[in-house]
């Protein structure tokens, strides 16, 4: 079965980078679809983030693409997020999730980390 | 993007009723609308997609309906598991988005 599972720190301070990994297993991240990192905010919103797919190529969600970077480690079948210059209105529960190549729905989630802004 | 408005934020329900959580996207999306379950401490479930195309594993209690702007997700006889926060979300276009979310609770 597939499995995604978030980790990565809890608090991050307002300025710096937050950095989050999601190991995957029961799946290769180099075969079909794409890996993707979703966040909700408190107040329940989702925003999708942005997905590194089989082949290593990125797309990001215009409102992030400046500030964000997701890259991958085939060996350990583990991709990652990185935020740059974070504030308090990062703070959010982020999650990884799978999609397919050719649809842009969700069908495999992580249970997600809740990361806080804060100095 | 395209502006989800899901209705309503909040429902309450007894086990055996059944109820209806809407969806309206700022402009067409076809059929390509998905329907997800989140409960606390749980991976988010995928219910259905393309609006109507039931995710396997998923009971027959659930369906989907609506096409274009408007949409359905129809829960019948609720069961226990069932209560808990669901989403809508666009998968027509990039980037995907995502419903207010619909929080079920037990009356």
């Amino acid at each position: 079965e597939v499995q995604l599972q978030e980790s990565g720190p809890g608090l991050v301070k307002p300025s710096q980078s937050l950095s989050l990994t999601c190991s995957v297993t029961g799946y290769s991240i180099t075969s079909s679809y794409r890996w993707n990192w979703i966040r909700k905010f408190p107040g329940n919103k989702l925003e999708w983030m942005g997905y590194i797919n089989n082949a290593g190529s990125t797309n990001y969600n215009p409102s992030l693409k400046s500030r964000i970077s997701i890259t991958r480690d085939t060996s350990k079948n583990q991709f990652f997020l990185q935020v740059n210059s974070v504030t308090t209105e990062d703070t959010a529960t982020y999650y990884c999730a799978r999609s397919r190549i050719t649809t842009h729905y969700f069908d495999y989630w992580g249970q997600g980390v809740m990361v806080t802004v804060s100095s | 993007d395209v502006q989800m408005t899901q209705s309503p934020s909040n429902l309450a329900a007894s086990p055996g009723e059944s109820v209806s959580i809407n969806c309206k996207a700022s402009k067409s999306i076809s059929k390509y609308l998905a329907w997800y379950q989140q409960k606390p401490g749980k991976a988010n479930k995928l219910l259905i997609y393309s609006g109507s195309t039931l995710q396997s594993g998923t009971p027959s209690r659930f369906s989907g309906s609506g096409s274009g702007t408007d949409f359905t997700l129809t829960i019948r006889n609720l069961e226990p598991e069932d209560f808990g926060l669901y989403y809508c979300q666009q998968h027509n276009e990039y980037p995907p988005t995502f419903g207010a979310g619909t929080k079920l609770e037990l009356k």
